[in-house]
């Protein structure tokens, strides 16, 4: 199983809401991230989590809070966000530790902030 | 200031030609390059590496040279087939401290597509 799956698929949600994005994983994987893409733009990195540890946040505002409860699942928490907020929400996941160690991603998660 | 540049938003290549795709880079830090595919509705895959020790990489159809000295890299697709048309993104990662995970600094992307 080389998969990693993203719900939703879809999200619309207003600026006061709070809502979850859900990652999951079972590759054994304990390195997972979080990237967000917006329209004709790269993916851009958001948070690694290492062992269920976080060790990189890219200076995200705090509206965006990420979890990993275990080593098979990561969330991003999201609340009172932005419009400008509105992009796909790529989640990844790899072996941790020293050398390359290939990401895969999931479908993401595309989400509209009204 | 963008890292790592894809400069062809878009490449037009017949069936059975060579699919060439370039990335440039800056920082110097990066240890590897890798080359992930994108359809539509779907996150990125994996299609090659290279180690910032090495300058080819061959898969299959796929291989990768990288020019350190130029701080660039080429995808090479031989032949190209109409499957490969879709979105290419150009990363890469910086070394990494202390045996933690890092992440990847990806390109703008190039639209391949590949014409019967």
């Amino acid at each position: 199983d080389t998969e990693v799956t993203q719900t939703p698929k879809h999200l619309v949600m207003g600026m006061t809401n709070k809502k979850s994005l859900k990652c999951e994983q079972h590759m054994g994987h304990r390195a997972m991230y979080w990237y967000k893409q917006k329209a004709k733009k790269p993916p851009e990195l958001m948070f690694v989590y290492s062992y269920e540890k976080l060790s990189i946040n890219e200076s995200v505002p705090s509206r965006f809070s990420p979890e990993c409860p275990n080593s098979s699942l990561l969330n991003l928490h999201l609340h009172a966000l932005q419009p400008e907020d509105s992009a796909l929400y790529l989640c990844a996941s790899s072996q941790a530790g020293q050398g390359l160690r290939r990401q895969y991603f999931g479908p993401g998660t595309r989400l509209l902030v009204l | 200031d963008q890292q790592v540049k894809q400069n062809s938003p878009s490449l037009s290549v017949q069936e059975g030609r060579i699919s060439i795709l370039n990335c440039d880079y800056t920082n110097s830090m990066f240890d590897y390059f890798l080359w992930y595919k994108k359809y539509p509705a779907e996150g990125p895959t994996f299609l090659i590496s290279i180690s910032s020790i090495k300058d080819k990489n061959e898969d299959g159809r796929f291989t990768v040279f990288l020019n350190k000295s130029a701080k660039h890299l080429s995808l090479h697709i031989v032949p190209s087939q109409p499957g490969d048309s879709a979105v290419y993104f150009c990363a890469a990662r910086k070394m990494a401290s202390g045996g933690g995970a890092d992440g990847l600094t990806f390109g703008k992307g190039t639209h391949l597509i590949i014409q019967p």
